[in-house]
């Protein structure tokens, strides 16, 4: 399977506990991104990374969020004092950017965190 | 303010009919979208895109148009199969590639 994972698919953790999150892009993939979706909701942006740099952040990623892409591979997003509001899918994307066009976004499977 | 808006939460359709799914936005300077299926448990799945520089777009059984002036695109499924009930997303490509989505519809396709 060459798609987009993520570890771990669920989560449960106290209130106060801090979290991390793993997701594996497509391979050779140089983009990609973060979002949060909420029962209800379409997903919502959260970061992006071209690479290794992390080229945008929503104002939705509160100082307690933290997002990684050490090598321009895989990368991480830590919750930390985690809240009950925190509770919701944690989905990754990874796309190819293209020299002209736009270039499409394939999802993992998402991490559903439940903060109790 | 939601700039993405799938005003309908479900629609339910019977076999081998047609199913219309509608999305309505607001920003005008979008000018890319695209259609992703959802089921539960799973990411979203990428389904068909369209420039805004095309009013359609063909992928089998998946069709999608875009009217810029009444800033309204629409999937059409033809025929749908039971195996198209799942929840579709709209999406727009805002300014650094992220994606501004809808809240989604839900299908069901009756056998």
């Amino acid at each position: 399977d060459t798609g987009v994972s993520q570890d771990p698919r669920h989560k449960i953790t106290k209130r106060g506990q801090n979290v991390t999150f793993r997701c594996d892009p497509i391979s050779e993939h140089n983009r990609l991104y973060w979002y949060r979706q909420t029962l209800g909701q379409g997903p919502e942006f959260l970061t992006y990374f071209q690479n290794e740099a992390q080229l945008e952040k929503s104002r939705l990623l509160s100082d307690r969020f933290s997002a990684e892409r050490p090598k321009g591979s895989f990368s991480t997003l830590e919750i930390q004092r985690t809240e009950q509001g925190d509770s919701a899918m944690y989905l990754c994307a990874s796309s190819h950017s293209r020299l002209a066009g736009t270039d499409t976004q394939y999802f993992g499977p998402g991490t559903r965190l439940t903060v109790l | 303010d939601q700039q993405v808006k799938q005003n309908s939460p479900s629609l339910s359709v019977q076999e081998g009919r047609i199913s219309i799914l509608n999305c309505d936005y607001t920003n005008s300077m979008f000018d890319y979208f695209l259609w992703y299926k959802k089921y539960p448990a799973e990411g979203p799945t990428f389904l068909i895109s369209i420039s805004s520089i095309k009013d359609k777009n063909e992928d089998g059984r998946f069709t999608v148009f875009l009217n810029k002036s009444a800033k309204h695109l629409s999937l059409h499924i033809v025929p749908s199969q039971p195996g198209d009930s799942a929840v579709y997303f709209c999406a727009a490509v805002e300014y650094g590639n992220k994606l501004v989505f809808g809240a989604g519809t839900i299908l069901r396709v009756k056998s």
